[in-house]
């Protein structure tokens, strides 16, 4: 029972490199998101899919690239990394994009430092 | 748009004390809410949930109740233990062109001494 993948788990660049976390899970799920959760702020939508093919800008997306090619996976691309991306990123899915009472499903994270 | 907003923390407590943290929300229409804990090092994971006016979500010894009236979602719990100790975020789920969309509060670090 995986449930979210996320990997890897830390990760380390510096300036300009660009790199993809990965997400899968496991659940049949419609809905997947990205967050990233910097102290003081709680958890910023980046991006987010409605289901395979299918992908919106959330609240920061500027810097991220994400696609959707299949119900299971969702990664997120960093372009060119700033160390502004610093910071806690977390997949999120949930079983249905329309019903308001539906949990999210969270991975355990990746930890990214920009230097 | 939709906001969430809680209590600022870190909140302590000793162990066997009562728990409230306050939550606030603006939103139209009829959001359901969360209350959503995240352990030291993990993802977060559902606590507990209300979709509509008065409903009480519990779970684990928490409880939380929609008060569409004062917009308010307050987490309690009566007797916390070391255990308890994590970040808790509410959140509202509302809808959006159609679709789910969830906002988040800021989180309330909580931390328990024995």
């Amino acid at each position: 029972n995986a449930g979210v993948t996320q990997t890897p788990k830390f990760q380390v660049l510096k300036t300009g490199q660009s790199m993809t976390l990965q997400c899968a899970q496991d659940m049949n799920h419609e809905y997947m998101s990205w967050y990233r959760q910097d102290p003081g702020m709680g958890l910023r939508l980046i991006h987010y899919s409605v289901g395979a093919g299918i992908t919106d800008q959330g609240e920061v997306p500027n810097g991220y690239n994400v696609s959707r090619s299949t119900t299971e996976d969702f990664p997120l691309r960093l372009l060119s990394a700033a160390p502004s991306q610093t910071s806690v990123y977390f997949c999120a899915s949930s079983y249905s994009t329309g019903a308001l009472n539906t949990e999210a499903f969270f991975g355990q994270g990746t930890r990214l430092t920009v230097v | 748009g939709d906001s969430v907003t809680q209590m600022e923390g870190p909140v302590t407590l000793s162990e066997e004390a009562f728990l409230t943290i306050n939550c606030t929300y603006t939103a139209t229409g009829y959001p359901s809410l969360f209350w959503y804990v995240q352990y030291p090092g993990e993802g977060l994971q559902l606590l507990l949930k209300a979709t509509k006016a008065d409903d009480k979500g519990s779970n684990k010894g928490f409880e939380a109740t929609y008060r569409k009236e004062t917009t308010s979602f307050h987490l309690e719990k009566g007797s916390v233990q070391v255990s308890d100790s994590a970040v808790y975020f509410c959140a509202l789920s509302g809808n959006s062109g159609g679709y789910q969309k969830v906002t988040f509060g800021t989180g309330t670090k909580l931390q328990v001494i024995p």
